[in-house]
């Protein structure tokens, strides 16, 4: 296992379209965060899944995204009509349910957004 | 709001020398406090971390100092290596780690 990975890498799409990402976590890592960046700030936290369930959830993040983790392994974010703000990085991390490395996130590569 | 707050945009430093990252929280809550480093096109990556329980914590080259009655950390690296050119995150977290808040960045150059 090589770490998290994330697809695509990049996205350009138009004004009003659906897009979705995919992320892969370690493989024995329970826990799953998503989070968004943009230039000039840092990451900022979206989702929370522990295994399957969505634990938490920003207040900033719109109805507009919707988060999956089916079966506790991979997780899908999908944004519906897609807006010019919504251009960012999109960032995955993972970490273990327990041990020493609990609260260590491991990040993946990030999917940049560009929305036109 | 922003609770993690980074007030230097960027740092150089000479090579050899003693580079320090200063990070302010707003959060009494947090327990659980991290350091990233993030290089171009890439996610970031792992530095260091320390429980609210403890005030230093020390790994190899680097050391985090946690001042909760100030509310306050910083994270020292010696001696600065050219290879430590990359912007570097503050993160915290409450007692259950469900959601981490990150600083703006400090982006620090190790001039050779």
């Amino acid at each position: 296992d090589t770490g998290v990975s994330q697809d695509p890498r990049h996205k350009i799409t138009k004004r009003g379209q659906n897009v979705t990402f995919r992320c892969d976590p370690i493989s024995e890592h329970n826990r799953l965060y998503w989070y968004r960046q943009t230039l000039g700030q840092g990451p900022e936290f979206l989702t929370y899944f522990q295994n399957e369930a969505q634990l938490e959830k920003s207040r900033l993040l719109s109805d507009r995204f919707s988060a999956e983790r089916p079966k506790g392994s991979f997780s899908t974010l999908e944004i519906q009509r897609t807006e010019q703000g919504d251009s960012a990085m999109y960032l995955c991390a993972s970490s273990p349910a327990s041990g020493s490395a609990y609260n260590e996130q491991f990040f993946g590569p990030g999917t940049r957004l560009t929305v036109l | 709001d922003q609770q993690v707050k980074q007030n230097s945009p960027s740092l150089s430093v000479q090579e050899g020398r003693i580079s320090i990252l200063n990070c302010d929280y707003t959060n009494s809550m947090f327990d659980y406090f991290l350091w990233y480093k993030k290089y171009p096109a890439e996610g970031p990556t792992f530095l260091i971390s320390i429980s609210s329980i403890k005030d230093k914590n020390e790994d190899g080259r680097f050391t985090v100092f946690l001042n909760k009655s100030a509310k306050h950390l910083s994270l020292h690296i010696v001696p600065s290596q050219p290879g430590d050119s990359a912007v570097y995150f503050c993160a915290a977290s409450g007692v259950t780690g469900n959601q981490f808040y990150f600083g703006t960045g400090t982006s620090l150059t190790v001039i050779p």
